[in-house]
């Protein structure tokens, strides 16, 4: 069964410091993989998605995750944050059966937190 | 553009009470979907819909109705309000049947049941 994991609930880190966020996942066939964020009272915006070829994905605001195939991960990772980062986000993970179904499993968030 | 709206924003109803919440898009997305938020939980597909006159269940649908008589809405029904119901519900409309293409989210109705 498809799953997704965000070991990180909270997460603090100091302005311009670099952070990342853990994702991990598990499927038995080929998946998609997505990053959202959800600034305070908001829904939530696509930051990236792999879908196919480099496992080095970049999104906007300065994010990129890397699919680690044979550790079933998407990190996503930011250089050097800035107090405009402070939100929630959420990995994503969809799998399309042979039959065209979609199951799109979101993980249970992390809160992105930047300290003065 | 204003992308994928919700109302109402904010809602408080009694145990038993119905209700209906709005979703309107007006991107002419085929593909739309309602989702809860609860804490620790992530976000659960309740119902889809890949066009008009076609929906479908999602993961947790019981206690909801939802309808599509037309491209741009997309209600979503409570038909007795229960205290399980109190959550966080968004809407959100995709250009395709996958999230290939990425999901537009509203911002969200705070629903309490009490």
């Amino acid at each position: 069964a498809q799953s997704v994991t965000q070991l990180d609930s909270q997460v603090p880190v100091f302005e311009e410091a670099p952070v990342e966020l853990r994702c991990n996942y598990s499927s038995s066939v080929s998946v998609y993989l997505f990053w959202y964020v959800q600034y305070p009272n908001q829904g939530l915006q696509l930051l990236l998605k792999y879908l196919s070829g480099s496992t080095l994905v970049k999104g906007i605001n300065g994010f990129e995750a890397e699919f680690n195939k044979s550790q079933t991960s998407f990190h996503l990772r930011k250089p050097s944050v800035h107090i405009s980062d402070t939100a929630e986000y959420f990995c994503a993970v969809s799998e399309i059966s042979n039959f065209g179904n979609e199951k799109l499993t979101f993980g249970t968030g992390t809160r992105l937190t930047i300290i003065p | 553009n204003a992308g994928v709206t919700q109302t109402p924003k904010f809602q408080v109803l009694k145990t038993g009470q119905s209700m209906t919440l709005q979703c309107a898009q007006d991107m002419n997305h085929e593909y739309m979907s309602w989702y809860r938020q609860d804490p620790g939980m992530g976000l659960r597909l309740i119902h889809y819909s890949v066009g008009a006159g076609i929906t479908d269940q999602g993961e947790v649908p019981n206690g909801y109705n939802v309808s599509r008589s037309t491209t741009e809405d997309f209600p979503l029904r409570l038909l007795s309000a229960a205290p399980s119901q109190t959550s966080v519900y968004f809407c959100a409309s995709s250009d395709g049947a996958y999230s290939l293409y990425g999901y537009t989210f509203g911002s969200g109705t705070r629903l309490t049941v009490v």
